[in-house]
């Protein structure tokens, strides 16, 4: 079966640049979305189609997709940024069609 | 504006029976492919089903067909989640989560999700 692997943990200081990548096989054939999720809140879109940013999200950030890892980028990292972020894709030849990832904790130091 | 508000979850016992609720308003719920996702306490968001606009087509997750119903009333703009034979797994809060009408599909609203405790 497909898997959206994400990294665990990343970690970053204020400022700096982090990644938070989204691994499956040929994934660069497919669209992937991000979502952020605060603790107590509902999950929030951050990056839709690889890499389009819906109105409101900073341009901070910012996705990237090819081969077989899907990238969220956010650059200038702000204590509010920290959160979990998930990815997805739906496959339409599939009556399973949505996946996420298993999640990415991003620490700011 | 979009607003999602579930209901229906709280404490049940294994082996009973559990129908949640979200309201939607600010769009026109009617035209909208709507999903339930569901997160347990420090876990993942996990989805489990989908019904389209016209409750046409439904999907569901492996790891609760058979136990779980989609349904939805476009009259009062409502989406309904039958859930049966609950487990302590399906301990979690519920997510209702609008689906956007064109490919390539995700979430764009979510609801605030009801918590729903399986437990003797």
């Amino acid at each position: 079966s497909y898997v959206l692997t994400q990294p665990p943990s990343v970690s970053v200081a204020p400022g700096q640049t982090a990644g938070i990548t989204c691994g499956a096989s040929y994934i660069g054939t497919k669209s992937v979305h991000w979502y952020q999720q605060k603790p107590g809140q509902a999950p929030v879109l951050v990056v839709y189609d690889d890499s389009d940013r819906p109105s409101g999200i900073p341009e901070r950030f910012s996705g990237s997709n090819s081969g077989n890892t899907a990238t969220l980028t956010i650059t200038r990292v702000e204590a509010g940024d920290e959160a979990d972020y998930y990815c997805q894709v739906w496959d339409t030849s599939s009556d399973h069609p949505v996946l996420f990832g298993g999640g990415t904790k991003l620490t700011v130091l | 504006e979009v607003q999602l508000v579930e209901s229906g979850g709280g404490l049940v016992q294994p082996g009973g029976s559990l129908r949640l609720s979200c309201a939607a308003s600010g769009f026109s719920f009617s035209s909208y492919g709507m999903n339930w996702v569901r997160q347990a306490p420090g876990k993942g968001l996990e989805w489990l089903s989908y019904i389209s606009s016209s409750s046409t087509t439904v999907y569901f997750a492996d790891s609760v067909k058979g136990r779980l119903t989609i349904s939805r009333d476009n009259a009062k703009n409502s989406l309904y989640l039958q859930m049966n034979s609950l487990r302590d797994e399906d301990t979690a809060v519920y997510y209702c989560a609008r689906r956007i009408a064109v490919a390539p599909y995700y979430f764009d609203f979510w609801g605030q999700g009801t918590l729903v405790t399986v437990s003797s």
